[in-house]
Formats: C-alpha cells, sequence, structure tokens
C-alpha cells in the first residue's frame, strides 16, 4: 500500500519566515495530494491541494509544489503569521481505483510561529 | 447548518466494554470514513464506505466494527478486542467515492478507558 513520510515533524521559524514542510509518497499511482492544517483541539481542515497533472498551486500565502519522478510534494508558507501555528497533514490518495478512495496521511508537522 | 456532527465528544469506558461512536452527516456525500489519531502518528484509517451497505477495512481495522444502514450515517464500534482503544477518533466524509476530493472532517470524540 501506498506508505507517506512527512518532515520534518516540528517546525519553529519566527514570525514573517517562510515555513517549508516536506512529503515523500511511495505508489506512482497516486494522483491527489491535499494538505490539512488541524488547529489545537479542532478538527483538520483542508488548506490547499494538488492534483498529479499540476507542478505547482498557489492560494495567497500558501503554495504547494509537486515532483512526480522523486514521487515528493511541499507545502510553502511565506510571511507566516501566529495563527498559522497549527499541526499540518499532508496526504496522498488514489482516485478511481477499485479499492476506492482512500487517504494516506503523514505523521504531521507541528509549526509554531514565534511573535 | 450542514457539516459532519460526532457524538460524544468524550467518552470513558471500563476495560472489556463495547462503545459506539456515532457519525452523521448532512452534506450527502457518498463516502464515509473512520481514522484513529495518536500523538505522533497522523491519522490512520479504520474503516470507510463508499455506499451504503458496503464498508471496507483499513489500515487499522483489528477490534473495531462498522455498519452503514443509511447514507448519513456511518457509526464506529469500538470492541473490548482493541488492545489499545485510547485515542482520538475522527469521522470524514467526501462528496464522491473514486474521485479525489476533500475530506470533511467531524470535530472528533476522544475515547478514555479506564
Amino acid at each position: 500500500g501506498e506508505n507517506v513520510e512527512q518532515h520534518p515533524s516540528t517546525l519553529s521559524v519566527q514570525e514573517g519566515d517562510s515555513a517549508v514542510i516536506k512529503c515523500t509518497y511511495s505508489d506512482s499511482a497516486s494522483n491527489y495530494f491535499p494538505w490539512y492544517k488541524q488547529e489545537l483541539g479542532k478538527r483538520p481542515q483542508l488548506i490547499i491541494d494538488i492534483r498529479s497533472n499540476v507542478g505547482e498551486k498557489k492560494d495567497q500565502r500558501i503554495a504547494v509544489t509537486l515532483n512526480k519522478t522523486a514521487k515528493h510534494f511541499s507545502l510553502h508558507i511565506t510571511e507566516t503569521q501566529p495563527e498559522d501555528s497549527a499541526v499540518y497533514f499532508c496526504a496522498a490518495s488514489i482516485a478511481g481505483s477499485n479499492t476506492g478512495n482512500q487517504f494516506y496521511f503523514g505523521t504531521g508537522t507541528s509549526l509554531t510561529v514565534i511573535p | 447548518d450542514g457539516g459532519i456532527t460526532q457524538s460524544p465528544k468524550y467518552l470513558f469506558r471500563k476495560e472489556g466494554q463495547n462503545v459506539t461512536l456515532s457519525c452523521e452527516q448532512n452534506l450527502n456525500h457518498d463516502a464515509m470514513y473512520w481514522y484513529r489519531q495518536d500523538p505522533g502518528q497522523g491519522l490512520r484509517l479504520i474503516y470507510y464506505s463508499q455506499i451504503v451497505n458496503d464498508f471496507q477495512k483499513g489500515d487499522i481495522a483489528e477490534g473495531y466494527s462498522v455498519s452503514r444502514e443509511k447514507k448519513e450515517s456511518f457509526p464506529l464500534t469500538v470492541t473490548s478486542a482493541q488492545k489499545n482503544p485510547t485515542a482520538f477518533y475522527l469521522c470524514a466524509s467526501s462528496i464522491i467515492a473514486g474521485v479525489a476530493g476533500e475530506l470533511f472532517f467531524g470535530e472528533g470524540s476522544r475515547l478514555t478507558v479506564l
């Protein structure tokens, strides 16, 4: 099955700096890669996603890049703010497979933005 | 107000007891999922269902059971066979099974075995 690895497990940055979180996946059939943000005590929420036919996607201060050849994708947050502090999860999904729409999650990155 | 509702939010159980966690959604989503979240281990899939009366095991299904009698409901039973049931459980749904799309999560149920 799919195996998603996520690094780093913890990340501290100064407010205004950039943060980068990296994930690798093992199954070349994976074709959908979402990123979720989970604030303390709250549910995970989708912040950005990318499909395998796209190399990069940006939404304001957040961007995701995908390298299908190397099987890795990254989340980039620019101009970080204290409210960006949360746990971030990457995931990989194989849509349309006979086994259904499974999502495989990384182990999470705890991001702390220091004011 | 559309969304996914999990109950109870907190649950305490004695060893040897079965407990059922409720998950209801009014988003008209086809697919529903149960994940277990432990510190440092991310989200691990317990069971998922693409359609009513059908469900598949995830990576850690042992000691759990589910049913999908209605599109809106996907309850999870944590049985006494689950060796380490203390965890945070998240239910999720997505709009169309087989098509990659956003997972919508409930607020979670925290189970503690005493």
